[in-house]
């Protein structure tokens, strides 16, 4: 069935280093990708989203990448921040039957 | 505009009881998806609701059922409450089907002894 595999589970990096989360679709059908952002206690956000016509979409600190041969995609956060302390999950949608599937999540932590 | 929002925010139940979980879309938006929010399981997606039709249904028993309304606030439903039903249950909505995006409620905590 679709999966949505995503790593790294937990990360940790210094504030003001960059920070890279990566995902992996199975399904090839799969054509947008949205990114969320969810802080304790709080409902996911959505961040960037990137479909799969476009090979990378830039949003100030944020970034995402998508390489649809090898079926993967990725986050970028630069200039790493406390407030950007939180689980992001990704997701991918297949465009027949509009379901989203997400990854697992991975909890970053910026060190101050 | 109003974000979603879900009522009620916490509940708990016993084994086998029913419970109902409300949610309001954003103005103007006719897709409602609902998702079980567990620590060990990430965000499992239930159903999605469009045009008050159940368009997607992920794995989930018969026990979890769901609905749309005209104004396109949607409910679910679990009938026979087990333990391993406590989780956050979020709802989301868009504009329309297929690559819109997604906004999500606060979600209802759900806690079932």
């Amino acid at each position: 069935g679709e999966n949505v595999e995503q790593h790294p589970s937990t990360l940790s990096v210094q504030e003001g280093d960059s920070a890279v989360i990566k995902c992996t679709y199975s399904d090839s059908a799969s054509n947008y990708f949205p990114w969320y952002k969810q802080e304790l206690g709080k409902r996911p956000q959505l961040i960037i989203d990137i479909r799969s016509n476009v090979g990378e979409k830039k949003d100030q600190r944020i970034a995402v990448t998508l390489n649809k041969t090898a079926k993967h995609f990725s986050l970028h956060i630069t200039e790493t921040q406390p407030e950007d302390s939180a689980v992001y999950f990704c997701a991918a949608m297949d465009s027949g039957t509009y379901k989203y599937i997400f990854g697992t999540g991975t909890r970053l932590k910026v060190l101050a | 505009k109003a974000g979603v929002t879900q009522t009620p925010r916490y509940l708990i139940k016993t084994r086998g009881q029913q419970v109902t979980l409300s949610c309001s879309p954003i103005s103007g938006h006719r897709s409602v998806s609902w998702y079980q929010q567990t620590p060990g399981q990430g965000l499992q997606f239930l159903f999605e609701y469009f045009s008050e039709t159940q368009r997607n249904k992920g794995n989930f028993p018969g026990r979890f059922s769901g609905r749309q309304f005209s104004n396109s606030r949607s409910e679910m439903n679990v009938s026979t409450l087990e333990l391993g039903d406590s989780a956050l249950y979020l709802c989301a909505s868009s504009l329309e089907q297929g690559g819109y995006e997604q906004y999500f409620g606060p979600g209802t905590r759900l806690t079932v002894t």
